[in-house]
């Protein structure tokens, strides 16, 4: 599955240090999301776009900043970061952000926060 | 209050049948059904959606009775490869009044050998 792409795969950051997240959608989609996996624990979906709108903010820490300057891409800046935000982060991109819409998930960053 | 209920974990040998059960009492009218599938350290991958009755496709079979506050996901004759997390999801409306998905804690099937 190539339709949504993430950069990088694996990512090692200190506390002090920033970073970005990259996602790339190939598919058309006017929705993108950001989702957190940690380990053993459900997806928390943190943040979703709607034709560059940002239409979900999950409570999510100011250290993790979203952009999307357009539909087909989605950056997630991150600044500050706790070793408690450890995990697998996923992009995901639908058609709309709508429950019908079946979401495609690119394949994940492994972050890890020392 | 959660959207929807499954069983955290199921075990299954191979070539066997497996029907995994979501509870969703509070399914609103418009709410569709969907099923999500996800092997460990990848994005979970579409398998099945449906509204009432029953749907079929090349992976997997889906059964919602009428009053659909359950759905039942058919595996016919599983493989070791279907070792994965089950989500079962329904929609919702967050306050901006866009339709959201919520991914539960899943159901973890292992199949034996």
């Amino acid at each position: 599955e190539t339709g949504v792409t993430q950069t990088p795969r694996h990512l090692v950051m200190g506390m002090t240090n920033k970073k970005s997240l990259k996602c790339e959608q190939h598919l058309g989609h006017n929705a993108m999301y950001w989702y957190k996996q940690s380990a053993k624990k459900p997806l928390e979906l943190m943040f979703v776009y709607n034709f560059k709108e940002q239409t979900e903010n999950n409570s999510v820490p100011s250290r993790f900043s979203p952009e999307c300057p357009n539909s087909s891409h989605l950056f997630l800046h991150l600044h500050t970061l706790q070793p408690e935000d450890s995990a697998l982060y996923l992009c995901a991109s639908s058609q709309v952000s709508s429950a019908t819409d079946t979401q495609y998930f690119g394949p994940g960053t492994r972050l890890t926060v020392l | 209050l959660a959207k929807t209920t499954q069983p955290i974990s199921m075990d299954s040998y191979e070539g066997q049948e497996v029907n995994i059960t979501c509870s969703h009492n509070n399914i609103a009218t418009n709410d569709y059904i969907t099923w999500y599938q996800q092997f460990p350290s990848q994005g979970p991958r579409f398998i099945i959606q449906g509204y009432k009755t029953k749907v079929t496709n090349e992976v997997a079979s889906l059964f919602i009775p009428a009053d659909r506050k359950s759905s039942t996901l058919s595996l016919p004759r599983v493989s070791l490869s279907d070792t994965a997390v089950y989500y079962c999801l329904v929609g919702d409306i967050n306050s901006g009044g866009y339709q959201k998905v919520t991914f539960g804690i899943g159901t973890k099937l292992q199949v034996i050998p």
